[in-house]
Order: structure tokens, then C-alpha cells, then sequence
């Protein structure tokens, strides 16, 4: 399996643009996580999904942000209108659910490389 | 609420000498407790993690970490360093009894190996 993918890796645009970043999961994976990383406030989960049903979405900053999982090898973390503040590196991570403790290669999350977004 | 504490930034250390990532949590419940690291321009990349069992972990590139449920801590200990692990170190946990599947990180420490 390639991992998780993020595209775009690098995007700059100007504030009050609309941003679309996408992520692809690891294939048979039933969880993604979206993080934002800055470095005045380090890892942030912003929303989870399991098997595509949004689980835990109190860490978006605000309805400028949204995100969606239309099905379980795609979701999109979208941000409109785009603003400054919002420049920060964002993680998408997938994992599989334990059903049996002893497998213990479930219940780790596996990151993507992240998508570098710069707001001018 | 669960919490992670990373209270160095940054730790030195020489080429070959053993090295300490200190991490404390805070949980409702019992802990799944990880490691991460990540290099420049790069996602995470988990190291070990402790569900259940041995209190002693055992991961990746010779890592391990102690559990201490009394302490509530998970250090990340490596018995010589090399200068390939310089890097950034997360400690994550979740809550394994409420079934919430997201992670909590702690800030990071960045770990220089000088030669």
C-alpha cells in the first residue's frame, strides 16, 4: 500500500480564496483524522471519521472550516474564506480499529506527508 | 479532558550515549500511549506504542518506552544514540476505555544528537 496521500503538498493562495485539501486513506482503513500542526499550537485534531460518519469535530476552529468523507477512500478538509492565521501544516491520518488486542499493528494511526498551506 | 506533557523542548545529547524523552499524560480511564517522530518536511511516523501487558515497550530503530501507571508516564528511552535520530518526538495518548479513537499529542521535544 502507498500509505496515506495528501494532495496538494504545497498550497499557497490569498485570503479570501477557497482551500481544498484532499486525502486518500489507507486502503481498508475505517478511521481518518485531520490535524493541523503550527508552531504555536503544535498538533490540533481538528475532526475524525468512522467508516465515514463524522465522529468527534470539536477541534474545527470554526465554520470556515468543513470537512467531508463521501466514501471510505476519499475525504476533503475545505476552508472558506481562507485567512492568514489559517497558514499551518495539515496532517490527514488513517487507522484500523483493534477488534483483537493481540494484533498489534491496529489502533496506530499512519500519517500522511501533509499539505503546506500558506494564506497571503 | 486527556492531556499530554512534553516538559522539554529540546534534549542534547552525544553520539553513542543514552538517551531520555520524558513524557507525562493525563486520562480518564486506561491509556494507549504512543510515540511518534517526525523529521524535517515530513508526516509522523509511529515508533511504539503501549496498549496492555509489559510495562517495557519495545519499537522501532531500538526504541523503547517505560509505562509507569503510578507516574503516570511513558519516557522514551534509546540505550545509544545515533545522529540519524535526530529528529522531532511526540507522545500521544487516548483514552481506551471511552473508545474515543483520537489522539492528544503533547508538544514535542526535539532531540539534537551531536557527534
Amino acid at each position: 500500500d502507498a500509505g496515506v496521500i495528501q494532495s496538494p503538498r504545497h498550497e499557497v493562495t490569498e485570503m479570501g480564496q477557497e482551500v481544498t485539501l484532499r486525502c486518500k486513506p489507507i486502503s481498508g482503513h475505517d478511521y481518518l483524522f485531520w490535524y493541523r500542526q503550527t508552531m504555536m499550537r503544535g498538533l490540533e485534531l481538528l475532526i475524525y471519521f468512522n467508516n465515514n460518519v463524522p465522529i468527534d469535530d470539536s477541534g474545527m476552529p470554526e465554520d470556515r472550516f468543513s470537512a467531508k468523507m463521501p466514501n471510505a477512500s476519499f475525504s476533503t478538509l475545505k476552508i472558506q474564506p481562507s485567512e492568514p492565521r489559517d497558514s499551518a501544516v495539515y496532517f490527514c491520518a488513517s487507522s484500523l480499529r483493534n477488534l483483537v488486542l493481540r494484533d498489534v499493528g491496529k489502533n496506530i494511526q499512519y500519517f500522511g506527508a501533509g499539505t503546506r498551506l500558506s494564506v497571503l | 479532558a486527556q492531556s499530554v506533557a512534553q516538559p522539554e523542548d529540546q534534549v542534547n545529547v552525544a553520539e553513542g550515549n543514552p538517551l531520555t524523552v520524558k513524557c507525562t499524560y493525563s486520562v480518564s480511564g486506561n491509556p494507549y500511549l504512543f510515540w511518534y517522530v517526525q523529521y524535517p518536511n515530513r508526516g509522523l511516523q509511529f515508533l511504539l506504542k503501549y496498549i496492555t501487558g509489559d510495562n517495557l515497550v519495545k519499537g522501532s530503530y531500538g526504541f523503547e518506552a517505560e509505562f509507569n501507571k503510578s507516574q503516570t508516564s511513558f519516557h522514551l528511552k534509546k540505550p545509544s544514540a545515533l545522529v540519524s535520530d535526530s529528529a522531532l518526538y511526540f507522545c500521544a495518548v487516548s483514552a481506551r476505555d471511552t473508545g474515543r479513537r483520537a489522539l492528544t499529542f503533547g508538544s514535542g521535544t526535539r532531540l539534537q544528537v551531536q557527534p
